[in-house]
């Protein structure tokens, strides 16, 4: 299975900072990369698909980049309702495997 | 605008058989374009894909879970299933449902049903 390591776990950050998110992959993905938004209670959202690719009705203050085993989710000016755990995703290969998260806090 | 929904028993005795079925409104399983994802979240925890299945029936599954795990469609009522056998405290999660879309090699879930919460215990 490839693995997903996020960084950092969690963070704390205030209203209007730019915030960026690492995820690594074990190997090689290409641009096979998702990054998903998680809020208490709720099932995940889409936001970034194809590493860099906004999902429809995602704000563009969210971006990613990255390919091969490196990748970034940046929030280039954080707003009260992106408090919440993301999570990149690899369809490199089955199984599709997660990242363990990263919570953004106030 | 596609919408999923889980539904099925919210708890499971030990040893038994959890089953639950995701039904889709606003859109077709029978549609060549997608595959039909269950996944599961402990709490407090990450994301676990379980398995998927296309319209051809055709189905892959988390070599994890594997030998425990049948995913299967009914395109009649628009719906498909998840059964997990021979279940342990360690299968108590929130089960989502969600439509993983294909574009070339890349594969995204969304949308994603509400989730719903299977407790196993005796």
């Amino acid at each position: 299975d490839i693995q997903m390591t996020q960084s950092p776990s969690s963070l704390s950050s205030s209203v209007g900072d730019r915030v960026t998110i690492t995820c690594r992959a074990s190997q090689s993905i290409s641009t096979y990369l998702n990054w998903y938004q998680q809020k208490p209670g709720k099932a995940p959202k889409l936001l970034i698909y194809a590493a860099s690719s906004l999902q429809s009705g995602v704000p563009s203050r969210f971006s990613g980049s990255g390919s091969g085993t490196d990748f970034t989710l940046t929030i280039s000016s954080l707003q009260p309702e992106d408090f919440a755990t993301y999570y990149c995703q690899q369809s490199y290969s089955t199984p599709w495997t997660f990242g363990q998260g990263t919570k953004v806090e106030i | 605008q596609v919408q999923l929904q889980e539904s099925g028993p919210g708890l499971v005795k030990p040893s038994q058989t959890l089953s639950l079925t995701c039904t889709v409104s606003g859109g077709s399983i029978s549609s060549g374009s997608y595959y039909w994802s269950w996944i599961r979240q402990p709490a407090g925890k990450g994301l676990e894909w379980i398995g998927h299945i296309y319209i051809s029936g055709s189905t892959n599954y988390n070599p994890s879970l594997k030998s425990r795990v049948t995913i299967s469609g009914d395109t009649s009522k628009n719906q498909f299933s998840l059964k997990l056998s021979s279940v342990t405290a360690a299968d108590t999660a929130v089960y989502y449902c969600a439509r993983e879309t294909r574009d070339g090699y890349n594969f995204w879930f969304d949308p994603w049903g509400q989730g719903t919460l299977v407790t196993v215990s005796s």
